[in-house]
């Protein structure tokens, strides 16, 4: 069973960086894309982007391109998103989820991790 | 990339039928075959319900269905449920290998 376990909530002042862990259990990474999708406060799902991590290879949003980046440790099945020049509009919950190769949807999610920024 | 468009709020009673639709353009909706619908009820993850237009994963009800015409995705809802009050987000990939997720419909039964 797929199982993605997210770090915890963190607190940011704007302009600093966070970095949010995404730890996957079961086997899962033989040919899969790991996607970051956020969500505001009492605002809708909005996906950030996306990371094969077998492979590198990365998808990421537009607006977001300039200050997103995925690092992975595949020695403990680890894949990290890290956003850096946070900015209050960036508060949201940041949640991984799994798309099993090949199939263009998110089969399987992480709790989440509440993003807070403010000074 | 501008969030594809959807009705904030659509409602119906026990045992009725509603759609919702996902507007896109040529370079999401309209480009891809890969449309997906998620359900999310309140405080809880979202599931998804639809993939690839028409197809339903298992475990997910057959009241359940999807479409598309042109630029523009729709999710059926039949035989309407307590159990499908929830928020609804279509998703979209696109031209550029990056996807798109709708407005989201809050979809209430009376």
């Amino acid at each position: 069973q797929i199982q993605l376990m997210q770090s915890g909530t963190e607190v940011q002042r704007p302009g600093a960086s966070v970095r949010v862990s995404c730890k996957a259990s079961g086997n899962p990474f033989s040919s899969f894309f790991i996607h970051w999708v956020r969500q505001a406060p009492g605002q809708g799902l909005e996906w950030i982007g996306a990371i094969n991590p077998n492979t590198g290879t990365t998808r990421v949003a537009q607006n977001l391109q300039d200050r997103l980046t995925f690092p992975r440790d595949m020695s403990t099945s680890t894949i990290y998103m890290e956003m850096s020049s946070l900015r209050p509009d960036d508060t949201a919950v940041y949640s991984c989820a799994l798309e099993p190769s090949g199939t263009y949807f998110l089969h399987h999610w992480g709790q989440g991790a509440l993003v807070t920024v403010s000074s | 990339q501008s969030a594809l468009t959807q009705p904030a709020s659509v409602s119906g009673s026990p045992g009725q039928s509603i759609t919702i639709s996902c507007a896109g353009t040529s370079t999401d909706v309209g480009y891809s075959n890969h449309v997906s619908w998620y359900q999310q009820h309140p405080g809880k993850l979202p599931r998804v319900v639809i993939y690839d237009v028409t197809n339903r994963p298992s475990g997910v009800s057959d009241r359940f269905s999807g479409s598309k015409s042109g630029n523009t995705a729709s999710l059926t809802i039949t035989g309407l449920q307590a159990e499908d009050e929830a928020d609804y987000y279509c998703k979209s990939y696109m031209v550029t290998k990056t996807y798109v997720f709708g407005t989201g419909t809050k979809v209430t039964v009376l």
